[in-house]
C-alpha cells in the first residue's frame, strides 16, 4: 500500500518570504502522480499543483513550485513571496498511474504573519 | 462551467437516524469518487462510481454504508442508522476520465452525529 508522510504538523511564514512544506512516499510503483491541495479554512479542497513521476522536470504553478526527487521518493512544495490567502491546511497526495483513489497525507497547517 | 457541487453544506442527525449526501459532478465529468476526512486527518477514499455503476467501494465500511450515482440525478453517499464516529466531513470529487486526470473536489457535507 502507498503510504504519503508529510512530517510537518505546522509551519509558519512572514508574508512576502519563502516557505518549503515536505512530503515523502513510499511506493513500488514507477509510474504515477502526485499533488498538492490546499484547504483554506472554508475546508473546500483546492489544487494548487500536480507532477507526474515520468517528468523529470518540476512543475510550477505561479508562486507554487515542487522539488520531486523521484529517487528519495519527495515531493516538496516551495511556496514564493506568502500572502496571507495561503495560510491553509496543504495536503500531499499520490495516485497510482493505473489507479484512481488519492493517498493523502495528514496535512500542515501554514500560517502566515503579517 | 460550475464547479462540483454537494448538498447539504452542513448536516446533523441523531444516533440512528439516517444521513443522505448529495453530489453533482462538474458537467462534462462521468466519474465520482467519495472521500472521508475525519478530525485532523487527510482524506480517505471510499467509493468510485460511473454512471449506474460502483467500480470500487473497497474504502467503505460494509454495514450501513451506500453510495450509488443513477443515469440521472446526482451521486447519493447514504449512511444507515448513523453513530457518532460518522461524525466528519465528506467530499466529492469528479474527473472526466479516470488514467490522469485530475479529481476537482466539491466544498464537502459536515456531517455532525449528537
Amino acid at each position: 500500500a502507498q503510504t504519503v508522510t508529510q512530517s510537518q504538523p505546522e509551519m509558519s511564514v512572514q508574508e512576502a518570504e519563502t516557505v518549503t512544506l515536505s512530503c515523502t512516499y513510499d511506493t513500488s510503483e514507477s509510474d504515477y502522480y502526485l499533488f498538492w491541495y490546499k484547504q483554506p479554512p472554508s475546508r473546500q479542497m483546492i489544487l494548487v499543483i500536480r507532477q507526474e513521476a515520468y517528468k523529470q522536470q518540476n512543475a510550477t504553478e505561479n508562486r507554487f513550485s515542487v522539488n520531486f526527487q523521484k529517487a528519495a521518493k519527495s515531493f516538496s512544495l516551495k511556496i514564493s513571496d506568502s500572502q496571507l490567502g495561503d495560510a491553509a491546511m496543504y495536503f500531499c497526495a499520490y495516485r497510482r498511474n493505473s489507479g484512481y483513489a488519492l493517498n493523502f497525507g495528514k496535512g500542515t497547517s501554514l500560517l502566515v504573519t503579517p | 462551467n460550475a464547479g462540483v457541487m454537494q448538498n447539504p453544506r452542513h448536516l446533523v442527525r441523531r444516533r440512528g437516524q439516517e444521513a443522505r449526501l448529495r453530489c453533482s459532478p462538474m458537467k462534462g465529468h462521468s466519474h465520482v469518487y467519495w472521500y472521508r476526512q475525519l478530525p485532523e486527518e487527510g482524506l480517505k477514499f471510499m467509493v468510485y462510481l460511473q454512471k449506474e455503476n460502483i467500480i470500487d467501494e473497497s474504502g467503505m465500511p460494509k454495514e450501513r454504508f451506500s453510495a450509488e450515482f443513477p443515469k440521472e440525478g446526482p451521486s447519493i453517499l447514504r449512511i444507515q442508522q448513523v453513530v457518532r464516529g460518522d461524525s466528519a466531513a465528506y467530499f466529492c470529487a469528479s474527473s472526466p476520465r479516470r488514467e490522469q486526470e485530475t479529481q476537482y473536489f466539491g466544498p464537502g457535507t459536515r456531517l455532525l452525529v449528537l
